[in-house]
This record gives structure tokens, sequence and C-alpha cells, in this order.
């Protein structure tokens, strides 16, 4: 199965700063299906980025993803403070589909 | 606006199965192109992806959990459900339903979670 690495594991940043958030896929994703989800506590993921960088309905253009071989990247560029959670990325290419294991952005 | 919820028990013994319903609004569960799938989350834990049943009653399932996963679809209900048998402590975890539109389309819609704890 592919392994997706999230790094870092947490990320300490301050309103209104550059968040960069980072996937590694252990062998190339298919087609680049690529997703990444905002999860905050007690509820349920919400996709944010799909096609590793086609923003998903109602999602603010402050997210952005890029993608370079199999390395990924989530982007937002400033950040507001309902976007303090943990974000997971996800391949769907290739079954099984499989989650990074979460980058948690908190607030310096 | 898909809408999906799951419903089942939150307290289930070891070694017995343990069941789950996922009920959609808002759009049919038998028609177009998606994957009804299970996805689950471990207390403090990442997610795992555990299956799908397409919308014409094919299924599959993460060799993760071997045999031990079915799934089941009542369109007349709109409802999809998941069962994992031969439960132990590791399977305590938040279970989500959710839609995958099609190949190449990432899970879209999610219910809200229910916790299962597997305990005696």
């Amino acid at each position: 199965e592919i392994v997706l690495t999230q790094s870092p594991g947490t990320l300490s940043l301050s309103p209104g700063e550059r968040a960069t958030l980072s996937c590694r896929a252990s062998q190339s994703v298919t087609s680049g299906y690529l997703a990444w989800y905002q999860q905050k506590p007690g509820q349920a993921p919400r996709l944010l980025i799909f096609g590793a960088s086609r923003r998903a309905t109602g999602i603010p253009d402050r997210f952005s993803g890029s993608e370079s071989g199999t390395d990924f990247t989530l982007t937002i560029s400033r950040l507001e403070p309902e976007d303090f959670a943990v974000y997971y990325c996800q391949q769907y290419g290739t079954s099984p589909y499989t989650f990074g294991q979460g980058t948690k952005l908190e607030s310096k | 606006q898909v809408q999906l919820q799951e419903s089942g028990p939150g307290l289930v013994e070891p070694s017995a199965t343990l069941s789950l319903t996922c009920t959609v609004s808002g759009g049919s569960i038998s028609r177009g192109n998606s994957y009804w799938s299970w996805i689950r989350q471990r207390p403090g834990q990442g997610l795992e992806y555990i299956g799908y049943i397409y919308y014409s009653g094919n299924t599959y399932s993460n060799p993760s959990l071997g045999s031990r996963v079915t799934f089941s679809l009542d369109t007349s209900k709109s409802q999809f459900s998941l069962r994992l048998n031969s439960v132990t402590a590791a399977d305590t975890a938040v279970y989500y339903c959710a839609r995958d539109p099609g190949y190449g389309e990432p899970l879209d819609y999610w219910g809200q979670g229910t916790l299962v704890t597997v305990s005696s």
C-alpha cells in the first residue's frame, strides 16, 4: 500500500502567518489523486483540496495545494483563527486508499 | 446537499460483531457511480480507510481487516451498512460513513461519526 508521511507533526504559527504542510508518498500517486482534509475536534474531516491542487466547493482561496513528484504541499497563505486544526492528506488512486498521520496546526 | 448519518450501538462486547448503518439523505444511494465508504479513527489517532460498497453492490475492504468486514446496501431505506466481526479493543474507534462520488474523486460528504467502544 502507499504510505503517506506528513510533516511536521505539529506546526505552531500565529494568525496572519503562512503555513506550509507536507505530505510525501512512498510511491507515485495515480493521476495526482491526492486530497487534503481539515479536522477540528469532535468533527468529521472536511474536504479542502482534491486532485492535488483543486479547491473543493466553498473553500477559501487562501488554501492551495501543489504537487512535485511524490511530494505534495498544502499552503495556507494567511492563517485565520478558524484554520487551527489537524490536516490529513489522502491518496485515492490506489487501493487501499490511505491517509497520512496528520499535521496539527496550532496557534502560537 | 447530501447528508449522511451513522447509527448503531456505542458499546460492543469483545468477540462480538459490530454493526453500523449509514442513512443517506439528499441524494440517491442507488444511482450514479458512488462508492459508499467507511472510515474509522481510533482515539487520538489518524484515519483508516475500511472500505466501500459500490452503488451496484460490489464491495472492497482494506486487506488490513481481512475477512472480518462485510458491507450491505438497502436502497429502499437509502442506507448502507458495515459489519465487523470478532472485534477486539483495537476496534474501538469513531466510525465515519462517507461518499466517494466515483473513481478519481475524493470523499466529499461525511457523516458526523459515531464512537464504538469494544469492552465487556
